[in-house]
């Protein structure tokens, strides 16, 4: 049972380079999340995508993009990196079905620092 | 809007000792709540829920009672091990349409030394 495979684990980025988080899950979940953890500020979303094939904003979407590939998989881009995005991501992903009550599925992590 | 606030940490106590963390909720409408426990090193892993007032959620000798009256889900264990130690993050979903999203506390850091 993979669950949630996030990568890479770690990466460090220079400022002004782009990258791309991985994302993919293999429980048939529909919803699929992005998150950013800093200290003391808990998790923040970033995108989200409630179903294959749709995706919309989170409490903090500036400077990334999300591309929903197919039901399995969900990328976060970082297009030109900052200072401000060295953060542990976390993608996570969920049943999401109306009435019915599910946590959500993480992954590990991936710790990226920009400098 | 929907939010959580959790007690700040770090929280350190001795092994088998008692353990509280309160969290509050504000949220219109009748939220499901949450605690995650995170591991050092770990992503989040679902610790227990509850999703109407007055249910209590419990698992691996943790506890939560969801409290309307307070709007409260105060986290307890009888008596916390070494292995307990750990962030723990209150959360809550309230559904709008068909997508419910997770509205995450800030997370409290608990030590227990043995």
């Amino acid at each position: 049972n993979a669950g949630v495979t996030q990568t890479p684990k770690f990466q460090v980025l220079k400022t002004g380079q782009s990258m791309t988080l991985q994302c993919a899950q293999d429980m048939n979940h529909n919803s699929m999340y992005w998150y950013r953890q800093d200290p003391g500020m808990g998790l923040r979303l970033i995108y989200y995508s409630a179903s294959e094939g749709t995706t919309d904003k989170g409490e903090v979407p500036n400077g990334y993009n999300v591309s929903r590939l197919n039901k399995r998989e969900f990328s976060l881009r970082l297009e030109s990196a900052a200072p401000s995005q060295t953060s542990v991501y976390f993608c996570a992903s969920s049943k999401a079905v109306l009435g019915q009550v599910g946590g959500y599925t993480f992954g590990s992590g991936t710790r990226l620092t920009v400098v | 809007g929907n939010s959580v606030t959790q007690m700040e940490g770090p929280v350190t106590l001795s092994e088998e000792a008692f353990l509280t963390i309160n969290c509050t909720y504000t949220a219109t409408g009748y939220p499901s709540l949450f605690w995650y426990v995170q591991y050092p090193g770990e992503g989040l892993q679902l610790l227990l829920k509850a999703t109407k007032a007055d249910d209590k959620g419990s698992n691996k000798g943790f506890e939560a009672t969801y409290r309307k009256e307070t709007t409260s889900f105060h986290l307890e264990k009888g008596s916390v091990q070494v292995s307990d130690s750990a962030v723990y993050f209150c959360a809550l979903m309230n559904y709008g349409g068909s997508q419910g999203n997770l509205i995450f506390g800030k997370g409290t850091k608990l030590s227990v030394k043995p």
